[in-house]
């Protein structure tokens, strides 16, 4: 099946800065790309969704000014969070597709903010 | 409003033997149902993914069904391995757009 890669698995990082998490999709051309948030026992809630070339679609109640999401390319998505917060802590997870698949998801990385 | 429940919500069975998960769904209109496995710390991995007119599907012990008429889904594990332990998340895909539903998890433990 298609592959999709998370970079990094973990990240720990101090309150007020912050960090970036990479999606790219190894095998295909993702078009759209999801990135959702997951905490321990709940089910992926999604954050934005991401087409090549334009700006994401941000979920209710999901701050874009603080959550940055880019996809320059069609293989490549990236997750900025900024200005990380403990309650930020949390697994975050993407998913790829192109126009004839169904999505991939990542192996996710889990954000620890200290 | 979209929603996947799933039951129960968690489990413990023994290496062997058989287990199944259950998942309601009031998804409209519906595209597909697909059952991931999800590892702690990992993202999820797909099993199976019916569409509206399919019954059954299989995976090596996974076997899920599907009735789109009751809106009934469940998922089958023969023969449960100490690696089945995980979280089976059951999502719903809504026809015509990129969106998905997803449930909680069924959380299988399996033990020796």
């Amino acid at each position: 099946g298609a592959v999709v890669s998370q970079h990094p698995s973990w990240v720990i990082c101090k309150s007020g800065t912050s960090v970036k998490i990479e999606c790219r999709s190894l095998d295909f051309q993702a078009t759209t790309m999801f990135w959702y948030r997951q905490f321990p026992k709940q089910s992926l809630m999604l954050m934005a969704t991401s087409n090549e070339g334009s700006k994401a679609t941000y979920e209710q109640g999901v701050e874009k000014d603080k959550f940055l999401i880019n996809h320059a390319s069609l293989t490549l998505s990236t997750l900025t969070v900024t200005s990380a917060h403990p309650e930020d802590s949390s697994f975050y997870i993407c998913s790829a597709k192109d126009r004839e698949t169904e999505a991939f998801f990542g192996q996710g990385t889990r954000l620890t903010v200290v | 409003k979209n929603q996947v429940e799933q039951s129960p919500q968690s489990l413990i069975i023994l290496e062997g033997k058989n287990c199944t998960l259950q998942c309601n769904y009031t998804v409209s209109p519906f595209s597909n149902l697909r059952w991931y496995k999800q590892d702690t710390g990992r993202g999820p991995v797909s099993l199976t993914i019916m569409t509206f007119s399919e019954n059954t599907k299989s995976n090596g012990r996974y076997t899920a069904t599907l009735d789109a008429d009751t809106k009934q889904s469940s998922l089958h594990i023969t023969a449960s391995q100490l690696s089945d332990s995980a979280s089976y998340i059951c999502v719903v895909r809504v026809y015509g757009n990129n969106r998905l539903a997803f449930g909680k998890g069924n959380q299988v433990v399996v033990i020796p």
